[in-house]
């Protein structure tokens, strides 16, 4: 079992260009999630998505989009990618509908904006 | 979901136990607690779930008041490898699906 797989590992981008964060799961999870985390901080909430064509915005989702594409598969695009970007994003999801609040994570995008 | 409020770091010595209490003063009646173990490069790992009293598995404990307004996650024996940031999070079905983590508690095993 792969779990959650996020693509790619590294990446590096100029200010201004896009580029989107993959995440697949294989554990038929209904909800989804994306997060930052910069140095030292905790991880802060960018997009969820609930079940499968539902998505809602999290704690930081200024210049970001999301698209859940199906229930496996739920992306993140930066549009206009700034050095405030400069963050690693992890990917995770969980089964949501009985109490159980375990999320399982990717193991992450380190991306740096220059 | 419940604000929650823990240490930001904290040492220890290898064999020792370290104990991390997690405030949640306004939890609401359907909130399960959650502690989450994150190493560095890696994404958060869950480690824990408690609902209330003691909850108990192979890697920690859990101690839960019967005001459940804190919670105490407590790591028997550490060693090296158990230097991570560890996360308290509160919430549950009734919360919606928002995961939403505070900032940790820094934890340094020291041999």
């Amino acid at each position: 079992n792969a779990g959650v797989t996020q693509t790619p590992k590294f990446q590096v981008l100029k200010t201004g260009q896009s580029m989107t964060l993959q995440c697949a799961q294989d554990m038929n999870h209904n909800s989804m999630y994306w997060y930052r985390q910069d140095p030292g901080m905790g991880l802060r909430l960018i997009y969820y998505s609930a079940s499968e064509g539902t998505t809602d915005k999290g704690e930081v989702p200024n210049g970001y989009n999301v698209s859940r594409l199906n229930k496996r598969e739920f992306s993140l695009r930066l549009e206009s990618a700034a050095p405030s970007q400069t963050s690693v994003y992890f990917c995770a999801s969980s089964e949501f509908g009985s109490l159980n609040t375990e999320a399982f994570f990717g193991q992450g995008t380190r991306l740096t904006v220059v | 979901l419940a604000k929650t409020t823990q240490p930001i770091s904290m040492d220890s010595y290898e064999g020792q136990e370290v104990n991390i209490t997690c405030s949640h003063n306004n939890i609401a009646t359907n909130d399960y607690i959650t502690w989450y173990q994150q190493f560095p490069s890696q994404g958060p790992r869950f480690i824990i779930q408690g609902y209330k009293t003691k909850v108990t598995n192979e890697v920690a404990s859990l101690f839960i008041p019967a005001d459940r307004k804190s919670s105490t996650l407590s790591l028997p024996r550490v060693s090296l490898s158990d230097t991570a940031v560890y996360y308290c999070l509160v919430g549950g079905a009734a919360a919606g699906n928002k995961l939403t983590f505070g900032g940790g508690t820094r934890v340094l095993v020291k041999p």
